[in-house]
Order: C-alpha cells, then sequence, then structure tokens
C-alpha cells in the first residue's frame, strides 16, 4: 500500500492562482519530498524536508510538514501553464532505504 | 536531460515473452533504483541497488529481475510477461544509499505487452 496519499486527487486553477495540495502518511519519516511529473514523463525533484524542519521554500513553491499530523502540504504560488502536471509526495520511513510516493495530485493551470 | 539514461523508450511485445530494461545512473551516484507506474497501482517501488548490491526488494514479482553491473548501470529483467506488466518503468538514481539529496529519475521504458 502506498505510505503517503494526495490530496485533492485532481485540482483545476486559473493562471496566476496559488495551488495548494495535500500529503498524508503514516509512519515516522526521515524526510518528504515531491516530485513533479508531465504527463508520461519522468519525475522532477522539487524540493525536500527533513522531519525536523516545518517549512521550506524554493521559488514559487512552499513545502510545510507537520509530523503530529503525519501530514504535509505543497503550495505553488502564481501558478503558470507550464505547472501543469501531477505532483507526487514521495517519504522515506525510518530505517528504510528507498522512497515510497504517493498516487499524486493532477494539476491544471487554466490560461 | 536528467543525467538517466533508459532504454528503449518503447518496448512492444507478446504475452510470455522476455525483456530487458537497461538503466545508466547519473555520473557519481552509485544507487539505482527501479519503480513501476501503472494507472491503477501508481508508482511502485520494485528494487534498490547500491554500488553493484542490492540493497532493498520491493513489490517485485518472481518473473522479474535485475542487476547492478560495474559500471554502475542496471539491468531489469521481465520474463513470462503478462498483459498485467504492460506499465511506464522508471529508473532513478542517487548519489548515496538513502534519498537525502532526492532522486534523479530517467524518462522511462514504456512497456506493452500485448
Amino acid at each position: 500500500s502506498q505510505q503517503g496519499e494526495e490530496d485533492p486527487q485532481a485540482l483545476s486553477i486559473q493562471e496566476g492562482e496559488n495551488a495548494t495540495m495535500n500529503c498524508s502518511y503514516k509512519t515516522s519519516i526521515n524526510n518528504l519530498q515531491w516530485y513533479r511529473q508531465n504527463s508520461g514523463r519522468g519525475l522532477v525533484h522539487l524540493i525536500l524536508i527533513r522531519s525536523n524542519e516545518r517549512e521550506k521554500h524554493s521559488g514559487r513553491l512552499r513545502v510545510t510538514l507537520d509530523t503530529s499530523k503525519k501530514s504535509s502540504s505543497l503550495l505553488i504560488t502564481a501558478s503558470r501553464a507550464a505547472d501543469t502536471a501531477s505532483y507526487f509526495c514521495a517519504t522515506d520511513k525510518k530505517g528504510d532505504y528507498k522512497l515510497s510516493f504517493g498516487a499524486g495530485t493532477t494539476v491544471t493551470v487554466r490560461a | 536531460d536528467s543525467g538517466v539514461t533508459q532504454t528503449p523508450k518503447h518496448l512492444i511485445t507478446a504475452t510470455g515473452q522476455r525483456v530487458t530494461l537497461r538503466c545508466s545512473p547519473r555520473s557519481g551516484d552509485l544507487s539505482v533504483y527501479w519503480y513501476q507506474q501503472s494507472l491503477d497501482q501508481g508508482l511502485q517501488f520494485l528494487i534498490h541497488y547500491y554500488n553493484g548490491e542490492e540493497r532493498a526488494k520491493g513489490n517485485i514479482l518472481e518473473r522479474f529481475s535485475a542487476q547492478q553491473f560495474p559500471d554502475l548501470h542496471s539491468e531489469l529483467n521481465l520474463s513470462s510477461l503478462e498483459l498485467g506488466d504492460s506499465a511506464l518503468y522508471f529508473c532513478a538514481s542517487s548519489v548515496g544509499g538513502s534519498s537525502i539529496y532526492g532522486y534523479t529519475f530517467g524518462s522511462g521504458t514504456r512497456l506493452t505487452v500485448v
């Protein structure tokens, strides 16, 4: 079963708006990462947040992590058409050596 | 170009056949991970190799096997193929044996079993 689950499954926004998606996971983690996948392409690493961090920024991306609730959120500000993609959270469980991916949120940015 | 090379990009084969997917990791990366992506199962971890040795196994069927060679490239062998094996197969690499620096993914091999 998936370690992380994203919510919502799909999101449609207007260009310039912000997009927020959430990820919940089940067990203690070393770190949580977000990846982007354009249709049928490989995944691209966006940002990593360690379990002892609460918030991280990278350009127009903001990630938060709440380990007490076992959840994370990814905010994309001032969205662009090029942000249209699927976004996946991935967790690295304590004692594990691999990333487990959620089912993803599909984001469509309308021009 | 991510630096991770996967070949072939597309593969169409018949049920019962055997195929080999190849992955060359990014220069300097010692770890290779294989994932299967399908519409119903999402991204499923198959296997992880670090510097030639198997580090972890996931939901990999007995019909599937993999190895990492001394030059660090990896091959995923899929045999006795079934229709349900149709999927995107991704290889990813990382510099160490953990995910702390993130993974770099290849563009995948799309396998269609007919």
